[in-house]
């Protein structure tokens, strides 16, 4: 079952612009992952935030948690046309396995 | 460094046909090992994961099976596909449950 759900569905942003997406879940977490997925091929993971954590940066990337809201947001800043891609957010609730979400699609025009 | 491996990167099965679909990870030992499916624009859906050579957790109850007869081997099976087996198939692996999971590049699977 899909725990995280990542909104907006869809997203398209003019390259140069800043890209935000959100993933809300329903329990408990030990930590919340982001992974990206270009048409096609296998999903390669971004950035993991442990629950403990508030926010994290990998260059163009910022994740922020906030679990008392049970959310968390990815922030591309000066997005490029090769930031077009789905991205996932997948969450760890101590069972084995990730949960992950439908996704945003972003499209960036150049 | 670590690799993996799917193969076939396409296939074309027609239905009631068998189905199998290996997956090899390299340059790491015990990891858990995943099979997803991914509908076209969508999520992924988790079928099976295993945690050692021989322990397979099903989690959606179809056609398909899977097995691990060696430590990096992961196999996804089924004797007659269906219709609805069609999709992208993805194989994962991590170095402890809730880790950071690797991807393959994929098998896109149609069934005709």
């Amino acid at each position: 079952s899909q725990q995280g759900e990542e909104d907006p569905q869809a997203l398209s942003i003019q390259e140069g612009e800043n890209a935000t997406m959100n993933c809300s879940y329903k329990t408990s977490i030990n930590n919340l992952q982001w992974y990206r997925q270009n048409s096609g091929r296998g999903l390669v993971h971004l950035i993991l935030i442990r629950s403990n954590e508030r926010e994290k940066h990998s260059g163009r990337l910022r994740v922020t948690l906030d679990t008392s809201k049970k959310s968390s947001s990815l922030l591309i800043t000066a997005s490029r046309a090769a930031d077009t891609a789905s991205y996932f957010c997948a969450t760890d609730a101590n069972d084995y396995k990730l949960s992950f979400g439908a996704g945003t699609t972003v499209t960036v025009r150049a | 460094s670590q690799t993996i491996h799917q193969w076939p990167a396409t296939l074309v099965q027609p239905v009631g046909s068998p189905l199998s679909l290996e997956c090899t990870v390299e340059g790491t030992s015990n990891p858990n090992l995943y099979w997803y499916r991914q509908a076209a624009g969508r999520g992924l859906q988790l079928l099976f994961y295993s945690v050692g050579i021989g322990q397979i957790s099903s989690e959606v109850p179809q056609n398909l099976s899977a097995s691990r007869p060696q430590d990096r081997q992961f196999i996804l099976s089924s004797k007659k596909l269906l219709l609805s087996d069609s999709g992208f198939y993805l194989c994962a692996w991590s170095k402890m449950a809730g880790d950071t999971q690797y991807f393959g590049p994929g098998t896109r699977l149609t069934v005709l």
